[in-house]
């Protein structure tokens, strides 16, 4: 299995706190990515880097900001959480670009209430 | 990306051939073909991908017609762990890596 961690694995949080999610790889891959997975939505791509301090929008940005200041760690933050915000997140690396596989983490599930 | 079209669900019997098909007959000469699975609440499982071969490795087979409009992902004896949604994507490969996009997937159950 591919070296990649994520925590927490399972948080609980009130509307309108902030929350952090880390994603640390041990591979040394260029290439990483948050996603939100929701019932009848599959995985939805939320923000990807593509090396430090290089990071961009996916499909569901709004409300969620990233930062990757080294390689191994790449950090999704609730900068307010609402309920809606509410799934299960996984964290993705891939070597490079291109034809690339990406591997998963084993995910956070996260309630806001 | 193009579309792709699974089974909803399908069942092999333990230490059977399960062979899950896959249609993208809208599929572009720089798309590649993935495969992934995902057994319940754990990240989804990177299988195989191919661009026009046939693949091969240490979890399963990917066949691809000849027109690439679709393909089967052969596990050659399924066990009860095998059982789990499988998704079929097609995606561009660009310079960039770029998301995955997971649809509904194939439900296989793999019975004893």
């Amino acid at each position: 299995d591919a070296g990649i961690t994520q925590s927490p694995r399972h948080k609980v949080t009130e509307t309108g706190t902030p929350v952090t999610l880390r994603c640390h790889q041990t591979e040394n891959h260029r290439y990483m990515y948050w996603y939100r997975q929701d019932p009848g939505h599959g995985l939805r791509l939320i923000h990807y880097s593509y090396g430090v301090k290089d990071t961009d929008k996916g499909e569901v940005s709004d409300g969620y900001s990233v930062s990757r200041s080294k390689t191994e760690d790449f950090l999704l933050t609730l900068e307010s959480a609402t309920s809606s915000q509410t799934s299960v997140y996984f964290c993705a690396i891939s070597y490079g670009g291109g034809s690339y596989e990406q591997y998963f983490g084993p995910g956070t599930r996260l309630t806001v209430t | 990306d193009a579309k792709t079209t699974q089974p909803t669900s399908m069942d092999c019997a333990e230490g059977r051939a399960a062979n899950l098909p896959c249609n993208h007959s809208t599929i572009s000469g720089n798309e590649y073909v993935y495969w992934y699975r995902q057994i319940h609440s754990q990240g989804p499982q990177y299988i195989i991908h191919g661009l026009k071969n046939n693949e091969t490795n240490e979890m399963a087979s990917l066949i691809i017609t000849e027109d690439r409009k679709s393909s089967t992902l052969i596990l050659p004896h399924a066990t009860l762990r095998d059982t789990a949604v499988y998704y079929c994507i097609v995606r561009v490969a660009d310079i960039y890596g770029q998301n995955f996009v997971f649809g509904p997937g194939t439900r296989l159950s793999v019975l004893p």
